[in-house]
């Protein structure tokens, strides 16, 4: 059965230090790969996505996530947080045909 | 193009009683799906539909009910709502599996 660990369930950042956001996941064949995020009282919105080629993928508002097989990890990275970026993120694994596994999130918080 | 619609946003039941949430979405998309997220639990699938008529359960389906009728819209139903079913509950839909859209999420309170 696939499954997402997201290691960390607070992290706090200052603003304008690098991010990165741990995700682990398992799955039996090549997974298909996301990251949400979830603003207080909002929905989910699609980051960034991997479903095959370069392993490193250019996300919106300035993440990027890199995919590493051997680690199977897919972590969230950004070099500058802002004090928007406060919110809760999740990774979610797929088959590319059905339903996909978030993992339990990790809440951002940004300190000034 | 309004992407993924819910009604109500928010809703209070008392143990016992029924209700509906209507999940509509304007993409074409053939998936459909309800989740119910509570805290440091993250995101539970409910139930499923691959395609207009079908449905399949998920994760946490018990005490609930779904029908797609028309590829449009999906219903989540609670024929007798406990509460343990106060949640926050997200519909969401997909090109088959890939990337899903999701709604802004109704708030239930059950009393």
């Amino acid at each position: 059965a696939q499954s997402v660990t997201q290691p960390d369930i607070h992290i706090t950042v200052s603003e304008g230090a690098s991010l990165e956001l741990r995700c682990n996941y398992s799955y039996g064949a090549t997974p298909y790969l996301f990251w949400y995020v979830q603003s207080p009282g909002q929905g989910l919105q699609l980051l960034l996505k991997y479903f095959s080629g370069d392993t490193l993928v250019q996300g919106i508002k300035g993440f990027e996530a890199e995919f590493k097989r051997s680690q199977s990890s897919f972590n969230l990275r950004k070099p500058s947080v802002h004090w928007s970026d406060a919110a809760e993120y999740f990774c979610a694994v797929g088959s590319g045909y059905s339903t996909l596994t978030f993992g339990k999130g990790t809440m951002l918080l940004v300190s000034p | 193009n309004a992407g993924v619609t819910q009604t109500p946003k928010f809703r209070v039941l008392k143990t016992g009683q029924s209700m509906t949430l209507l999940c509509a979405q304007d993409m074409n998309h053939e998936y459909m799906y309800w989740y119910r997220q509570d805290p440091g639990m993250g995101l539970r699938l409910i139930h499923y539909s691959v395609g207009e008529g079908t449905t399949a359960k998920g994760e946490v389906p018990d005490g609930y009910n779904v029908s797609r009728l028309k590829k449009q819209n999906f219903l989540l139903g609670l024929e007798s709502a406990a509460p343990s079913q106060t949640s926050v509950y997200f519909c969401a839909s997909s090109y088959r599996g890939n990337e899903q859209f999701f709604g802004p999420g109704t708030r239930l309170t059950v009393l």
